[in-house]
């Protein structure tokens, strides 16, 4: 167990559904990384949250969203669902964030998105 | 072109060999991660680098940031090192993490 911890693990929904993936970082930590790898594209940097506030944003596209709330949890909200949303999701979280630091990540398991 | 590339793509293995992977990137960073990914999917930090060389068992991760090279060594591998590992970069100027496309190891007893 990493410590961070990513629900649900598997979801399968439908073509323009909305769905929400929710993250608690581990203990102590107050960044939050979402990364999306899917089968074509490989891992992909979505979005970052530093203790409540979005610090850094990817390639998230406008349909999906997120925040970190004050408990430090995160979640990802994907919304008008399409096949190629399909992918493994992944939280990570680490200490600190800033421009010059080098910030041991940690990863939770994922959740996989299934969209029919 | 990518800004992390890694080779090979795909690399077997015997038990007992010596095992390289390897990581140029094309940015400016301010760290270098190796990163294991297990066939069910899980991801685990191995190594965050900025400079020199670390250990941690048979795994030792080496950077030279003025060739912008990185290698991932295995000493003795085990069939249950295979995975993927994956070399991401953070990048000095975003602060994003930058990913590799992964090496595939399968190592075979």
């Amino acid at each position: 167990d990493s410590g961070v911890t990513q629900t649900p693990k598997h979801l399968i929904t439908a073509t323009g559904q909305r769905v929400t993936l929710r993250c608690s970082p581990r203990s102590g930590d107050l960044s939050v990384y979402w990364y999306q790898q899917s089968l074509d594209q490989g891992l992909q940097f979505l979005i970052q949250y530093y203790n409540g506030e979005e610090r850094a944003k990817g390639n998230i596209l406008e349909r999906f969203s997120a925040q970190q709330f004050p408990d430090l949890h995160s979640e990802l909200n994907l919304s008008s669902l399409e096949l190629g949303d399909s992918a493994l999701y992944f939280c990570a979280s680490s200490v600190v964030a800033g421009p010059s630091g080098a910030n041991v990540l940690t990863f939770g398991a994922g959740s996989r998105l299934t969209v029919l | 072109k990518n800004e992390v590339e890694q080779s090979p793509q795909n690399l077997t293995a015997q038990e007992g060999e010596f095992i390289t992977i390897n990581c140029s990137y094309s940015v400016g960073i301010s760290a270098l991660h190796w990163l294991q990914q297990h066939p069910g999917g899980g991801i685990v930090s191995l190594f965050m680098l900025s400079s020199g060389k670390k250990k941690h068992g048979r795994l030792i991760a080496t950077i030279n940031i003025q060739e912008k090279h990185s290698s991932l060594h295995i000493t003795a591998s085990h069939p249950r090192d295979s995975a993927v590992y994956i070399c991401a970069v953070r990048s000095h100027n975003t602060d994003k993490l930058i990913f590799g496309t992964g090496t595939r190891l399968q190592v075979f007893p």
